[in-house]
């Protein structure tokens, strides 16, 4: 148990579908990340909220739309997917954005999106 | 570019030392990050060095020199629940992580 929580753990979804990906975090902390990870790739950085704030975003396609209510709470919005989205998608959290020491990163189990 | 290596995958028998590698070239360094990640699992942090040397943590060191932009992990007295990812990631001047592939690290008995 990190502290992250994310549903659903699993989706499978079609290219036409509209679908959200939810996390969690009960840590207190003021960051907040999604990650993509797939098979013997390096994770890759989606986007970044820092007290709500989005701080950065790596050139996501659109068809991936974050949200963030509050800093406890972190959506993924999915729509007209394609296949090669499919990966597993991690949500983080961190005492602040800043790396170092209070950088450590709480990571979720993830959400295996599966597009057909 | 900005970029981490570290081995694929690795071997190593139950009871043993096995010594993950990672090197770095990062625009700047403001300390190393490893993370261990079991298969299907979160990954969990293991360690953070920002200053040259090895730290210890139980079974699991980790040692880092900036002159020469490398990284190990070392695990001690191999335990079949050691059968993880390991994955290495270094911040960057901007506080970026930079992440490597991880090494996929399989223990037989």
């Amino acid at each position: 148990e990190t502290g992250v929580t994310q549903t659903p753990r699993h989706l499978v979804m079609g290219m036409t579908n509209k679908k959200s990906l939810k996390c969690e975090q009960h840590l207190g902390h003021n960051a907040m990340y999604w990650y993509k990870q797939s098979a013997k790739k390096p994770l890759e950085l989606m986007f970044v909220y820092n007290f709500k704030e989005q701080t950065e975003n790596n050139s996501v396609p659109s068809r991936f739309s974050p949200e963030c209510p509050n800093s406890s709470h972190l959506f993924l919005h999915l729509h007209t997917l394609q296949p090669e989205d499919s990966a597993l998608y991690l949500c983080a959290s961190s005492q602040d954005a800043a790396g170092g020491p209070s950088g450590e990163l709480f990571f979720g189990e993830g959400s295996r999106l599966t597009v057909l | 570019g900005q970029n981490i290596d570290q081995p694929t995958e690795m071997t190593a028998t139950e009871g043993a030392i096995v010594q993950i590698n990672c090197t770095y070239q990062t625009s700047g360094f403001n300390g190393l990050f490893w993370y261990q990640q079991h298969a299907g699992e979160a990954p969990t942090f293991l360690s953070y060095n920002v200053l040259d040397g090895l730290e210890e943590k139980g079974r699991f060191s980790s040692f880092l020199s900036r002159s020469k932009g490398y990284s190990y992990l070392l695990l001690k007295e191999l335990q079949m629940k050691d059968s993880a990812s390991y994955l290495c990631a270094a911040i960057d001047s901007n506080y970026q992580l930079i992440w490597g592939a991880g090494t996929k690290l399989i223990i037989k008995p």
